[in-house]
């Protein structure tokens, strides 16, 4: 079964400093996709940044990037020059293709607070 | 663009009532997927649907159902509510293909009183 680890329940930052989300993984399938999400108190799921099994290069989008060690089965966010607008919940998910359909399952989430 | 709606934002239903939840996709996605995130925890998936078929179920009670129409929209029903089903319900929409990333809508958040 498909199994994603967040480790850490909260953390702080300062503004304009960097970030890491951490982002551990279980999966037999040799395919596989890792996804980011943003989840701000109003609730809606933001799409961040995808990271593919094969994909030889880390992901980036913006400010956001992905740390893919695939020996290590870990997928940690880094958010660069972080901004007051970036506090929110943080979701590490991965697609999972078992007993049907193309669903993700999430980690716990990371709940991130950018302090002046 | 349009992104993914869901209506409606907030719902107050007492224990053994019905509930209906309505989703409308992105244009030109077919996929829709219904999740339910209980306070504090990630969301669950309960139902996918693909041009108009059901795909994949979670690990939810049959008072759970669903249905896609032919514009892509999408209900979720509950039945015989629960105090437990107190949370937010996501819908997601995707385009398919490899990536296949799912875009979700603001949630609807149901109280079961």
């Amino acid at each position: 079964a498909q199994k994603i680890t967040q480790t850490q329940p909260g953390m702080f930052v300062q503004e304009k400093e960097a970030v890491t989300l951490d982002c551990t993984y279980d999966t037999s399938d040799p395919s596989y996709g890792l996804f980011w999400y943003k989840q701000p108190s109003s609730g809606e799921m933001i799409f961040l940044i995808y990271q593919g099994s094969y994909d030889q290069q880390n992901a980036t989008e913006g400010r956001y990037s992905l740390n893919f060690q695939k020996a290590r089965k870990s997928a940690n966010l880094v958010i660069s020059a972080s901004q007051l607008g970036d506090s929110a919940m943080y979701f590490c998910a991965m697609r999972d293709l078992t007993g049907g359909g193309n669903k993700l399952t999430f980690g716990t989430g990371t709940q991130l607070k950018v302090e002046l | 663009d349009a992104g993914v709606t869901q209506s409606p934002t907030h719902l107050i239903k007492t224990r053994g009532q019905q509930v209906t939840l309505r989703c409308s996709p992105i244009s030109g996605h077919k996929s829709v997927s219904w999740y339910q995130q209980v306070l504090g925890q990630g969301p669950q998936f309960i139902f996918q649907y693909y041009e108009k078929e059901e795909r994949g179920r979670g690990n939810f009670p049959d008072r759970f159902s669903a249905r896609q129409f032919p514009n892509y929209s999408s209900e979720l029903n509950v039945n015989a509510l629960l105090l437990g089903d107190s949370a937010l319900y996501l819908c997601a929409s995707s385009p398919g293909g490899v990536e296949n990333i799912q875009y979700f809508g603001a949630g609807t958040r149901l109280s079961v009183l």
